[in-house]
């Protein structure tokens, strides 16, 4: 998986609970996302970086918040964890915009009770 | 409001016969068109990918085909083979790299 780690790859929490989900990557890549991935949906852009402490949001970002204080490691974080939230959870990477490959790391399976 | 529309949700085809999966889109300014593979239980992976200067894209068994009037591009694998069971994404990014995916169509290859 080019170098990407997520952790944890599984958890189950309760709503209303705080979530801190990492992404952490060893390929110096500039750019950093995350996903959600939900049957009918495909993946879903939550936040995205650019750059160290440099991030902007995707397309379902409500309810998540983002922080990259340095270049290998993406935190995403639930503030309050709600059942709607439950997904699989994929952190990317790529070393620039467009044609460069996204690569994937191998998820985070999330179920809030 | 999914930008980029696929179909079918999932097909089943015979080993040896061609899988064909369709997207289209409707953003004029997406300008690279990424097909993702992924089996189960791990991330997507990149698999072929084209741009709309080109009509079609050949790798191996896997040929993209792109219609930029229709704004529809497909993905064909020819001799469809048991290992190439797994989930498609389509997407579809434009010159930010916010990437666009679609919903997904699982394809199941029976021996």
């Amino acid at each position: 998986d080019a170098g990407i780690t997520q952790s944890p790859r599984h958890k189950v929490t309760e709503t209303g609970t705080p979530v801190t989900l990492r992404c952490h990557q060893t390929e110096n890549h500039r750019y950093m996302y995350w996903y959600r991935q939900d049957p009918g949906h495909g993946l879903r852009l939550i936040h995205y970086s650019y750059g160290v402490k440099d991030t902007d949001k995707g397309e379902v970002s409500d309810g998540y918040s983002v922080s990259r204080s340095k270049t290998e490691d993406f935190l995403l974080t639930l503030e309050s964890a709600t059942s709607s939230q439950t997904s699989v959870y994929f952190c990317a990477i790529s070393s620039g915009r467009q044609e460069e490959t996204q690569y994937f790391g191998p998820g985070t399976r999330l179920l809030v009770l | 409001q999914q930008q980029v529309k696929q179909s079918p949700q999932s097909l089943i085809v015979q080993k040896g016969g061609i899988s064909i999966i369709n997207c289209a889109y409707e953003n004029t300014a997406f300008d690279y068109f990424p097909w993702y593979q992924q089996f189960p239980g791990k991330g997507p992976a990149l698999l072929i990918a084209i741009r709309p200067d080109v009509s079609e894209k050949k790798e191996g068994r896997f040929t993209i085909s792109f219609n930029k009037s229709a704004k529809q591009f497909s993905l064909h694998i020819m001799d469809s083979q048991p290992g190439d069971s797994a989930t498609y994404f389509c997407a579809a990014t434009d010159s930010w790299g916010k990437f666009q995916f679609g919903a997904g169509t699982q394809v199941v290859v029976t021996p």
